[in-house]
């Protein structure tokens, strides 16, 4: 049973437009989330984070939204870059613990 | 530089063949962990560690060992390698656990036939 759910394997922005990238989770446990972003032929990097006694946290360009009743979280991208191409991976985890657990990824593609 | 090296990038090997996949870091980081990409599953944990000699297992630990003797090193051995451990796989550190984030390895390409 997958706890940590992308459901949109891919998606296309222009450039300049926002992205948003969507993640789900089920597991009640979780209550601290982390996006990696990965290119090609490297490892992933981490790029945000949030902890469940937050709805939103900011940094730069990009903003976690955290909706716990509905076990929901999405990443904002604005504006969006050609740079930012890339296949984004939510993550979720328990205090106290030290497994992250993976979505399946979403590939963004922002085109000039 | 900071960072988590993995060696070797691509690996081709033979069924049944032992083989260790090593990992180092230079951050004096705590927390070490692998993981494995496959397409269509994301990624997977197989196994972490919080610290020197404790180890524990992630979701898909079986085939495979690790040990923690030295806080800088993490190595990953397949004792019997199959072809269903064809993938790419990823070693991480963190300082404090997941708070802080993981620092990738730039991956391990291993092939099984």
């Amino acid at each position: 049973d997958q706890q940590v759910k992308q459901n949109s394997p891919s998606l296309s922005v222009q450039e300049g437009r926002i992205s948003i990238l969507n993640c789900d989770y089920t597991n009640s446990m979780f209550d601290y989330f982390l996006w990696y972003k990965k290119y090609p032929a490297e490892g992933p990097t981490f790029l945000i984070s949030i902890s469940s006694i937050k709805d939103k946290n900011e940094d730069g360009r990009f903003t976690v939204f955290l909706n716990k009743s509905a076990k929901h979280l999405s990443l904002h991208i604005v504006p969006s870059q050609p740079g930012d191409s890339a296949v984004y991976f939510c993550a979720a985890t328990s205090s106290g613990y030290s497994t992250l657990t993976f979505g399946k990824g979403t590939m963004l593609l922002v085109s000039p | 530089e900071a960072q988590v090296t993995q060696n070797p990038r691509y690996l081709i090997t033979v069924t049944g063949k032992k083989l260790t996949v090593t990992c180092s870091q230079n951050m004096n980081h705590e927390y070490m962990s692998w993981y494995r990409q496959d397409p269509g599953l994301g990624l997977r944990q197989i196994y972490y560690s919080m610290n020197v000699e404790v180890t524990d297992k992630g979701d898909v630990p079986e085939g495979y060992k690790v040990s923690r003797k030295e806080k800088r090193n993490f190595p990953l051995i397949l004792e019997s390698p199959s072809p269903n451990q064809t993938s790419l796989y990823f070693c991480a550190s963190s300082l404090s656990g997941h708070q802080r984030g993981y620092t990738f390895g730039s991956g391990t390409r291993l092939t099984v036939v």
